[in-house]
């Protein structure tokens, strides 16, 4: 158990509705990651927050935004969705961000559009 | 734009051999960070190693060492006396030293090794 938790741990949707998913970081992480899992574009960097801030932006769709709140956990919405969305999204936590630290990765959400 | 080569999408290994899980990468960098993750069936991304680039020395974890080759951008995992747990998916990836950069942060993954394990 990496200490990081993600809610729901399945979600089914349709096309053209919006989801919210949560991930609460370690105790003590600053910083929150997101990640998408596609089989076609294997694993990829969406966003990332530090302390409440964005830090830094992977391909991440404008129908995707994310947010960082101050009790740290973050939430990632998805907005318009198509089935190319269906993926395995993973938040992972890091304590400050910097050079030294490492990414801790959550069970993940897994998102089935249809 | 840094990207990341697992050439070898499928890979076996009988218990209690050894097996090597290849990695190249492609970097203008000269300060970063390489990591060798485990996702079995659970999806469960597990950190199994990691290495600084600065730091000549391959990295070790138990059962777990690295082949850090960094003129020939290379990173291979050793896994000895492989075990049935071992059996997982293994992902390759790097993180820039640059903490002013843009993508600073981010983890850039290959496509992976199925790594299977026979009794």
């Amino acid at each position: 158990d990496s200490g990081v938790t993600q809610t729901p741990k399945h979600l089914i949707t349709a096309t053209g509705q919006r989801v919210t998913l949560r991930c609460s970081p370690r105790s003590g992480d600053l910083s929150v990651y997101w990640y998408q899992q596609s089989l076609d574009q294997g694993l990829q960097f969406l966003i990332q927050y530090y302390n409440g801030e964005e830090r830094a932006k992977g391909n991440i769709l404008e129908r995707f935004s994310a947010q960082q709140f101050p009790d740290l956990h973050s939430e990632l919405n998805l907005s318009s969705l198509e089935l190319g969305d269906s993926a395995l999204y993973f938040c992972a936590s890091s304590v400050r961000g910097v050079d030294t630290d490492t990414q801790y990765f959550g069970p993940g959400t897994r998102l089935t559009v249809l | 734009a840094q990207t990341v080569t697992q050439s070898q999408p499928e890979m076996s290994v009988q218990e209690a051999e050894t097996v090597t899980l290849s990695c190249t990468y492609d970097t203008s960098e000269s300060d970063y960070y390489l990591f060798w993750y485990k996702q079995p069936p659970s999806r469960q991304m597990i950190l199994v190693i990691r290495q600084e680039a600065y730091k000549q020395q391959n990295a070790t974890e138990n059962r777990f060492s690295v082949n850090f080759q960094k003129a020939a951008k290379s990173f291979s995992l050793k896994i000895s006396d492989s075990q049935l747990g071992d059996a997982a998916m293994y992902f390759c990836a790097y993180r820039t030293f640059n903490a002013g950069g843009t993508s600073y942060g981010k983890l850039t993954f290959g496509q992976g090794t199925i790594l299977t394990v026979h009794p």
